[in-house]
């Protein structure tokens, strides 16, 4: 298994220009998140997904869409790259029902930069 | 909105016992979750809270008081290898949505040698 595996591992991206990060995950985990991390800031909720066809905004959202039109993959759509976007970005996953704790397992994150 | 709070830094030295706390102030609360997250690397899961109480696993256990909103991580026993950052994760239910977690800003913990 290869757990959650997310692509690209590094970006550097102009303002303006557009990007899509990909997350997929062989758990067959009904739940799927996309994060950011930024210093001192901790892990902060972008969009989240609790089924195939279905997402849901989080913290963070604006100047972010998602989809997930399979239940093994979560996309991150950046539709015009900001500064403020430059980031860690984190994908993640878990099962409805999981001894009850919803633990999230999280891939090897994106680092962006947009200059 | 969710408060968690928990201390930025601390230090320890190698062989040592330290103890981290997290407070929480949150509506919908089911649970709290700690990862450690090595430098450079995806946060990775401690342990699991739901019950007033202490779980212990290894050099590491947790502690949560849901009438406190508090909890801690304690690490036995300190190796270098656990200089890492530790996240305070609260679990919150509500309506249809299950399983939502809300993350500290978490505590950077340097083991000397």
């Amino acid at each position: 298994n290869a757990g959650v595996t997310q692509t690209p591992k590094f970006r550097v991206l102009k303002t303006g220009q557009s990007m899509t990060l990909l997350c997929a995950q062989d758990m067959n985990h009904e739940y799927m998140y996309w994060y950011r991390q930024d210093p001192g800031m901790g892990l902060r909720l972008i969009h989240y997904s609790v089924g195939e066809g279905t997402t849901a905004k989080g913290e963070v959202p604006d100047g972010y869409n998602v989809s997930r039109l399979k239940k093994q993959n979560f996309l991150l759509g950046l539709e015009s790259a900001a500064p403020s976007q430059t980031s860690v970005y984190f994908c993640a996953s878990s099962f409805l029902w999981d001894r009850a704790s919803y633990e999230q397992y999280f891939g090897p994150g994106t680092r962006l930069t947009v200059t | 909105g969710q408060n968690i709070d928990q201390p930025t830094e601390m230090t320890a030295t190698e062989g040592a016992i330290v103890q981290i706390n997290c407070t929480y102030q949150t509506s919908g609360f089911n649970g709290l979750f700690w990862y450690q997250q090595h430098a450079g690397e995806a946060p990775t899961f401690l342990s699991y809270n739901v019950l007033d109480g202490l779980e212990e696993k290894g050099r590491f256990s947790s502690f949560l008081s849901r009438s406190k909103g508090y909890s801690y991580l304690l690490l036995k026993e300190l190796q270098m290898k656990d200089s890492a950052s530790y996240l305070c994760a609260v679990r919150v239910d509500r309506g249809s949505t299950l399983g939502r977690l809300y993350f500290g800003r978490g505590t950077q913990l340097t083991v000397w040698p």
